[in-house]
């Protein structure tokens, strides 16, 4: 069965300071993972994808096959960062992580 | 575009009675989806809806759920005689189109009290 795994429901750090938020699933089959952040009284809106291979905003995330994981980092975190993140696996259907929390202390 | 919208944004509903999540997709979005997001819970899947249409509704509890995306109208999600489990948020997504991407717009949710 699929699962996502965020074990940190809250994340604190100083700004300038590198962030990485964990992020783990578990699915039989090829995934597809994408991050979704929540800013404060904001919708939920995808944020990256594995298969783009992009950064958005300084933020990456490699997907590791061997380690099932899908981390998000930035190395140099600002204010505006701070916002809920969401994991989500593709898997017919989307399944989120219950949400890491990252507060980016001035 | 407005996005997708969703109404009301809090409903209070006594056990027993009636509820109903109206949900409108983007503009081109054919595709729309329900969530679920408990206290202390990340969202999870209900159902996927194309119009006239119920495509995978796995994620739905077997009883007093439903839901519909007629071709005129909005997607209504429907919750028959709510019980205090059922207070949560309700969130439902759009997309242009299932394919390899997952990109769903998100609405602002509902959010169900039962008393």
């Amino acid at each position: 069965a699929q699962r996502v795994t965020q074990p940190e429901k809250l994340l604190s750090v100083f700004k300038g300071a590198p962030v990485e938020l964990k992020c783990n699933y578990s699915y039989s089959g090829s995934p597809e993972l994408f991050w979704y952040v929540q800013y404060s009284r904001q919708r939920l809106q995808l944020l990256l994808r594995h298969i783009s291979r992009e950064s958005i905003k300084g933020f990456t995330a490699d997907l590791n096959k061997g380690e099932t994981s899908f981390h998000l980092k930035k190395p140099f975190a600002q204010e505006e960062d701070s916002a809920m993140y969401y994991c989500a696996l593709g898997a017919n259907n989307l399944f989120f992580g219950t949400g890491t929390r990252l507060t980016v202390i001035p | 575009n407005a996005g997708v919208m969703q109404n009301p944004r809090h409903l209070v509903r006594r056990r027993g009675q009636e509820a109903r999540l109206r949900c409108s997709p983007m503009k081109g979005h054919s595709h729309v989806y329900w969530y679920r997001q408990l206290p202390e819970e990340g969202l999870k899947f209900m159902v996927y809806l194309q119009k006239e249409n119920i495509i995978d509704e796995s994620g739905m509890p077997k009883e007093r759920f439903s839901a519909e995306f007629p071709k005129e109208g909005p997607s209504i999600l429907r919750i028959q005689q709510v019980v205090r489990g059922d207070s949560a948020a309700y969130f439902c997504a759009s997309s242009q189109n299932r394919g390899e991407s997952y990109e769903q717009y998100f609405g602002p949710g509902t959010r169900l009290t039962v008393t």
